[in-house]
């Protein structure tokens, strides 16, 4: 079985600031790895995810994600965040060759202040 | 369209009643999803359809009867809920390639709120 842990659930940055949004998984087997953004009142939508290779992963907004496997850790950074970055982040997992099955961290509140 | 649309936004039902919710996608998408999501927590799958058989049921109460009827239409059917299924519903799909493919990605609906009384 996987599960994730994000160990803020709350993490509040002043505009142009940078961000860490920390995630840890277990799993007795190979997973991928994946940021869901979810804003208010919305569904979620895919950030950026890990399969394979290049152990940092880039999202099209800035955002990017450093697969550390020592460290079983998926840690989520923006060097300069924005207003409409205020949001909800889900860090994920699904194991390799399994099904396709999401497991999801308890979430972090994401709050920028100008 | 790249947009997975759920009726109804909001959706209050006593403990003897019979409701629906409805999911629609228009993007060629083999796979679909039902997550419930209670408050301040994260998405829990409910039940997967992989081209419009049931794939798999994460031990889900019997009270909650998914259906899919077409490649398009996801539906839940809700009877004799109790008052901690008051949740958000969200429906999901996805091309059905394996969370693998780099191109598999999840889209999302913005989700059905549930308040059993």
């Amino acid at each position: 079985a996987q599960s994730v842990t994000q160990l803020d659930s709350q993490v509040p940055v002043f505009e142009e600031a940078p961000v860490e949004l920390r995630c840890n998984y277990s799993s007795s087997v190979s997973v991928y790895l994946f940021w869901y953004v979810q804003y208010p009142n919305q569904g979620l939508q895919l950030l950026l995810k890990y399969l394979s290779g290049s152990t940092l992963v880039e999202s099209i907004n800035g955002f990017e994600a450093e697969f550390n496997k020592s460290q079983t850790s998926f840690h989520l950074r923006k060097p300069s965040v924005h207003i409409s970055d205020t949001a909800e982040y889900f860090c994920a997992v699904s194991p390799r060759g399994g099904a396709q099955k999401l497991v999801f961290g308890q979430g972090t509140r994401l709050t920028i202040n100008p | 369209d790249t947009e997975v649309t759920q009726t109804p936004k909001h959706l209050v039902m006593g403990m003897t009643n019979k409701k629906s919710l409805k999911c629609e996608q228009h993007m060629g998408h083999r796979a679909m999803y039902w997550y419930k999501q209670k408050a301040k927590k994260p998405p829990e799958l409910m039940f997967v359809y992989s081209y419009e058989k049931l794939s798999i049921n994460e031990s889900v109460p019997s009270r909650f009867s998914p259906e899919c009827p077409n490649s398009s239409l996801l539906n839940l059917h809700l009877h004799a809920l109790q008052p901690e299924d008051s949740a958000l519903y969200l429906c999901a799909s996805s091309q059905d390639r394996g969370l693998s493919n780099m191109k598999e990605k999840l889209f999302f609906g913005s989700g059905t709120q549930l308040s059993v009384l």
